[in-house]
């Protein structure tokens, strides 16, 4: 079963605080999206990875792709209230073609 | 506005009933899938059609089943609706079958079964 595992599941930080949040997998991805869900909407997608080592920067967000495109790391420099939500990575497998989406990470900013 | 249309935005049913969601996928795209999402839980792939034909199957229950049209629409079909099955039921589209640029999910339609 293929697996894209993030840590930390949840994540409770004050305005300002930088945090990272992990996406892993033993599996070989093709490619790796970062979306953002707010309660009751859709996911949002943030930015597409493809190769690996790629670094890219949205704002204050960046986002990296493991060298092996194993696994993926997005990063938020002074984190904001409007930054709250669930994190989710996705990717497509590079064997089996399915898309996966991983477990999340729920983040919640504090004013 | 993502450009993936769904409706109803809500539905309150009982339990036993039968009901429809629809989704219009954006402009250009061929790929419509179908993903739950149940409290506090992550996205579910139901299925996947590209062009009309079913392309992928997921954990989809046997009471569940979807249709793509010939203007690229699709409606997913839920039927002998149990407590359990109130979820997010959320649509998503891409241009290609399998695509490695992710995917436009369009604002879900929240299902409540009493």
């Amino acid at each position: 079963t293929q697996l894209l595992e993030q840590s930390p599941q949840f994540l409770s930080i004050q305005e300002g605080e930088n945090l990272t949040v992990y996406c892993n997998s033993s599996s070989v991805f093709s490619s790796l999206q970062w979306y953002r869900q707010e309660p009751g909407e859709g996911p949002v997608l943030l930015v597409t990875v493809v190769t690996g080592g790629e670094v890219k920067k949205l704002k204050r967000l960046t986002f990296q792709f493991g060298d092996a495109r194993k696994d993926s790391s997005l990063h938020i420099t002074a984190a904001q209230p409007g930054d709250t939500g669930l994190y989710l990575c996705a990717g497509l497998s590079s064997g089996t073609y399915k898309y996966i989406f991983g477990t999340g990470t729920r983040l919640k900013v504090l004013a | 506005d993502s450009g993936v249309t769904q409706t109803p935005k809500h539905l309150i049913t009982a339990t036993g009933q039968r009901v429809t969601l629809r989704c219009s996928p954006r402009s250009g795209d061929l790929s419509v899938y179908w993903y739950q999402q149940s409290l506090d839980q992550g996205l579910q792939f139901l299925i996947q059609y590209y062009n009309g034909e079913e392309r992928a199957k997921g954990n989809i229950l046997e009471r569940f089943s979807a249709q793509q049209f010939p203007d690229l629409h699709s409606e997913l079909n839920l039927s002998s609706l149990e407590l359990g099955d109130s979820a997010l039921y959320f649509c998503a589209s891409s241009v290609a079958a399998s695509s490695n640029y992710g995917y436009t999910f369009g604002s879900g339609t929240r299902l409540t079964v009493v």
